[in-house]
C-alpha cells in the first residue's frame, strides 16, 4: 500500500504561484494515476487534474487548463502540482490522490494553501 | 457532459440502514463510480467502486456494513447498522474518458 507525504502549508500573495509536492513510497510509482483534488473551506471536493507517470500524460479539468501544471519526478517518486495566478478563491486544502486500477484511491494528508494579501 | 448529482443531506437513526444515492446524467448510465467518505475535519478515504451491474469492490478495511448497488443511472451506497461514527460527508465520484468528476456530497446525520 502506498504511503504519501505532501509538502507543508503555504501562504501566498494574490497573483503569485504555488507548487505542492507529493512523495510516494511503498508502491510502484508508475502504476498509479496521480490525481489532484482540492477542497475549499466548508466546501466539497473538486477534481483538478491528473498525470500518468509512466507516459507523463496529463488531463485537467476545463476550469484549470492553462493555470495548473501537474508533473512527476520519477527519480524521486514525487508528483507535483503548480498553480499560477492565485486568488483568494484558491484558498483550499490540496490533496494528492493516487488511483490504482485494482485497489481504488489513496488519499494524501493534504496541503493547506492560503492566498491572502 | 457527465454530471454527478447527490442530495445535500440525509439522516437516519442509530442502528438503522440508509441508502445514499448518486445520479449520473443522461447518457452515462453505464459508468462506474467511486464512493469516498469524509469524517468531520478528516482526510477523505476511499470506500468502494460500484459498477453499473451493481457489483462493487471495497477498499481495504472497509466494514461489511458498507455495500453498493446500482439501478439504471443511479448508484447507491448502503450503510447498515448505522453507528455514530458513520456521521460524515459522502462523495460520489465518476470518470468520463480522461477526467474525474465529484458530486456535491451528501452530509449524513445519525440521529
Amino acid at each position: 500500500q502506498v504511503q504519501l507525504v505532501q509538502s507543508g502549508a503555504e501562504v501566498k500573495k494574490p497573483g503569485s504561484s504555488v507548487k505542492v509536492s507529493c512523495k510516494a513510497s511503498g508502491g510502484t510509482f508508475v502504476s498509479y494515476v496521480f490525481n489532484w483534488v482540492r477542497q475549499a473551506p466548508g466546501q466539497g471536493l473538486e477534481w483538478m487534474g491528473h498525470i500518468v507517470p509512466f507516459f507523463g500524460a496529463t488531463d485537467y479539468a476545463q476550469r484549470f487548463k492553462g493555470r495548473v501544471t501537474i508533473t512527476v519526478d520519477r527519480s524521486t517518486d514525487t508528483a507535483y502540482i503548480q498553480m499560477s495566478g492565485l486568488t483568494s478563491d484558491d484558498t483550499a486544502v490540496y490533496y494528492c490522490v493516487p488511483e490504482d486500477a485494482d485497489y481504488g484511491y489513496y488519499w494524501g494528508p493534504g496541503t493547506l494553501v492560503t492566498v491572502s494579501s | 457532459q457527465l454530471v454527478v448529482t447527490q442530495s445535500p443531506s440525509a439522516s437516519a437513526s442509530l442502528g438503522a440502514s440508509i441508502k445514499l444515492t448518486c445520479t449520473l446524467s443522461s447518457g452515462h448510465s453505464t459508468h462506474a463510480i467511486a464512493w469516498h467518505q469524509q469524517l468531520p475535519q478528516q482526510v477523505p478515504r476511499f470506500l468502494m467502486k460500484v459498477n453499473s451491474d451493481g457489483s462493487h469492490a471495497k477498499g481495504v478495511g472497509i466494514p461489511d456494513r458498507f455495500s453498493g448497488s446500482s439501478s439504471g443511472a443511479e448508484r447507491y451506497l448502503i450503510i447498515s447498522s448505522l453507528q455514530s461514527e458513520d456521521e460524515a460527508a459522502y462523495y460520489c465520484q465518476a470518470w468520463d474518458t480522461d477526467i474525474r468528476i465529484f458530486g456535491g456530497g451528501t452530509k449524513l446525520t445519525v440521529l
